[in-house]
């Protein structure tokens, strides 16, 4: 059963042009993530929502947005795609609990590239 | 903030041999230590973590170690088979909250028939 879906899986857009990826996840985990990898890479984390607040990594450019609507979904939003942001976009969730180590899952990805 | 190295990049054992792959990590307050497996067009999975109040792990054919005094830790895949040949990611992080991952460079590991 698929837990962390992520449509979707490959997307094509012009530079310039924005596009949005989307999350689902039917885990209930509070906490979602939006990671990018680029080719041959490691997955670096572009920033995560803890419930309903957002955080953002320091490095993370303007140009990435993100909403999360409801627990289950989660959007990244690329305001104006540069040829350097063809990558694969990874969608991850976790439970955080006081205390407690909980697994971060990933999705399958999404695969942007940009004409 | 956190930085982690992983060696080798790439490695290529025979099938039935043992791989290792090795980590260390910058930041002696991270405390929580996966290995993420990635196949080609797929996302990460987690095959084993530990956490820095233990030393080692296993899995069946898998086992991580953790030398916190040396902020290293390794990866032990034994009886290595055909399909453990993907894309292997260390990772590190501190639990507060979320858990915002640190990734290694990656190790491509290749099992020969």
């Amino acid at each position: 059963d698929a837990m962390v879906i992520q449509n979707p899986r490959y997307q094509v857009t012009q530079f310039g042009k924005p596009v949005t990826l989307s999350c689902s996840q039917t885990l209930n985990h509070n906490v979602m993530y939006w990671y990018q990898q680029k080719s041959s890479q490691a997955p670096k984390l572009l920033f995560h929502y803890y419930d309903k607040d957002f955080n953002n990594e320091a490095d993370t450019p303007d140009n990435f947005q993100s909403r999360r609507p409801n627990t289950s979904f989660c959007f990244l939003d690329i305001r104006s795609p540069g040829l350097g942001d063809a990558a694969m976009y990874l969608c991850a969730t976790s439970r955080a609990r006081t205390g407690r180590w909980e697994t971060q899952y990933f999705g399958p990805g999404t695969r942007l590239l940009v004409l | 903030g956190e930085n982690v190295e992983q060696h080798p990049s790439t490695l290529s054992v025979q099938e039935g041999d043992s791989a290792v792959i090795k980590c260390t990590y910058s930041d002696s307050a991270s405390n929580y230590f996966p290995w993420y497996k990635q196949e080609l067009g797929k996302g990460p999975q987690l095959i084993i973590d530990i956490r820095s109040n233990v030393g080692e792990k296993k899995d069946q054919r898998i086992a991580v170690t953790l030398n916190k005094t040396a902020k290293h830790f390794s990866l032990h895949i034994t009886e290595t088979q055909p399909e453990d040949s993907a894309v292997y990611f260390c990772a590190a992080s501190k639990i507060q909250g979320a858990q915002k991952l640190v990734f290694g460079q990656g190790t491509r590991l290749t099992i020969n028939p």
